[in-house]
């Protein structure tokens, strides 16, 4: 399994400011993505990345931006925060799981963003 | 659009009693997998239980178990002998776009274990 680490967990911060969310993930996977979740709802994709300098936009659309210039570390940007962009934001890694060899997604703790 | 339904919003189950969580999938994909993950409150997402669409036999991983229908398009969850634990939110997911291995979610279940 991949060790996977998201940072900040919780960030309020005011409209207008620029903000970063982290991830990085210790196994060298390349897979990699960014879902978003806002309360009591279902998850939904909004970044994928299958490896350096490759990324993708998600099923949903999202003003965030992405990069992925080292393996290991996989960071979200949003130039501008809006309290629309209050949600939280959760980064996985496909890895090969022992049950069944199935490429499982493993889940970093999450980033909960309130923009006021 | 192929997605996931999960019809139960909320669930009760005594301590101790098994319960199922449903899971229907719309899908057009010869080859897909399907999984269930646990949210508690803390709201990190923690991998359940995989069942892929070829495999002959129901998937189970300790308490958990995956009732797989596939004519039905159904995959539902039982939890035997429920823990005060296992009180949290419940996702089926399916995985779509071949070797990306990217997951679409349905809504989830909440569920509540009472003593």
């Amino acid at each position: 399994e991949a060790d996977i680490y998201q940072t900040p967990r919780y960030l309020v911060i005011g409209t207008g400011k620029k903000i970063t969310l982290e991830c990085s993930q210790t196994m060298g996977h390349d897979k990699m993505y960014w879902y978003q979740q806002d309360p009591g709802m279902e998850l939904h994709l909004i970044h994928y990345s299958y490896g350096v300098n490759s990324t993708e936009k998600g099923d949903l659309s999202s003003e965030s931006t992405v990069s992925r210039i080292r393996t290991e570390h996989f960071p979200l940007t949003l130039e501008s925060a809006r309290p629309s962009h209050t949600s939280q934001y959760l980064c996985a890694v496909a890895g090969t799981s022992g049950r069944g060899g199935a490429n499982v997604l493993t889940f970093g703790a999450g980033s909960r963003l309130t923009v006021l | 659009a192929q997605k996931i339904t999960q019809t139960q919003p909320g669930m009760f189950v005594q301590e101790k009693e098994a319960v199922t969580l449903d899971c229907t999938y719309d899908t057009s994909d010869p080859s897909y997998g399907l999984f269930w993950y646990k949210q508690p409150s803390s709201g990190e997402m923690i991998f359940l239980i995989y069942q892929g669409s070829y495999d002959q036999q129901n998937a189970t991983e300790g308490r958990y178990s995956l009732n797989f229908q596939k004519a039905r398009k159904s995959a539902n969850l039982v939890i035997s002998a429920s823990q005060l634990g296992d009180s949290a939110m419940y996702f089926c997911a399916r995985r779509y776009g071949g070797a990306t291995n990217k997951l679409i979610f349905g809504t989830g279940t909440l569920l509540a274990v009472q003593p």
